[in-house]
């Protein structure tokens, strides 16, 4: 099986743009979470779809939106973009939502702001 | 409070020996699962092992042992044999049933194998 793909891998952008990224599962998993990482900051979640639905949703401002569609892909969305913002966005995915269920990781896009 | 505590930021392991990567967590969900991954400088993150609240036994997979206490809120991550292709950053992450599908990590550990 295909694993989780992330695109595009990198991105460079200026203050005040706006960005989306693309992630698509492995082939049966309905759930997609996305992670920010930042040296000072760690992982963070930022929100989590399951069949269309947001599930559960970080603490990050409403900037930051996704949606996923119904093959189950997620686009992550942020607007008016940050210095701050410049991170690796990890996306995840897993079968179902079960607290035993194993989320695998896409190699993640790299996101410049400048 | 941290929810995932990792205290070792980054450790040396001789190629060929065994070492320890520690986690401790806190939660007072009684049903949780607990996962180490291993993210390469690549970026990308790999699932090395799972262990749930319930499981009785220390989980284990191939080279990779969870070394589980609950009562002291414990799981470290056990590598024996290592390889040189095992220096990378290791995370622990824990998630609560009352959490949907979310992970919280820990700060992580980078762990370097000297040949």
């Amino acid at each position: 099986k295909a694993g989780v793909t992330q695109t595009p891998r990198y991105l460079i952008k200026t203050r005040g743009q706006q960005v989306t990224l693309s992630c698509s599962p492995i082939s049966g998993h309905r759930s997609v979470s996305w992670y920010q990482q930042t040296p000072g900051q760690g992982l963070q979640f930022l929100f989590e779809y399951f069949s269309e639905t947001q599930r559960n949703k970080g603490n990050f401002p409403g900037r930051f939106s996704g949606r996923q569609f119904s093959n189950s892909r997620s686009e992550m969305n942020v607007s008016t973009l940050e210095l701050g913002d410049s991170a690796l966005y990890l996306c995840a995915s897993s079968f179902r939502q079960g607290f035993t269920d194993t989320q695998y990781f896409g190699p993640g896009t790299r996101l410049t702001v400048l | 409070a941290q929810k995932i505590t990792q205290t070792q930021p980054g450790m040396f392991v001789q190629e060929k020996e065994a070492v320890t990567l520690d986690c401790t967590y806190d939660t007072s969900d009684p049903s949780y699962g607990l996962f180490w991954y291993k993210q390469p400088s690549s970026g990308e993150m790999i699932f090395l092992i799972y262990q749930g609240s319930y499981d009785q036994q220390n989980a284990t997979e191939g080279r990779y042992s969870l070394n589980f206490q609950k009562a002291r809120k414990s799981a470290n991550l056990v590598i024996s044999a290592s390889q040189l292709g095992d220096s990378a950053m290791y995370f622990c992450a824990m998630r609560e049933t009352n959490a949907g599908n979310m992970l919280t990590f820990g700060g992580g550990t980078r762990l370097m194998v000297k040949p």
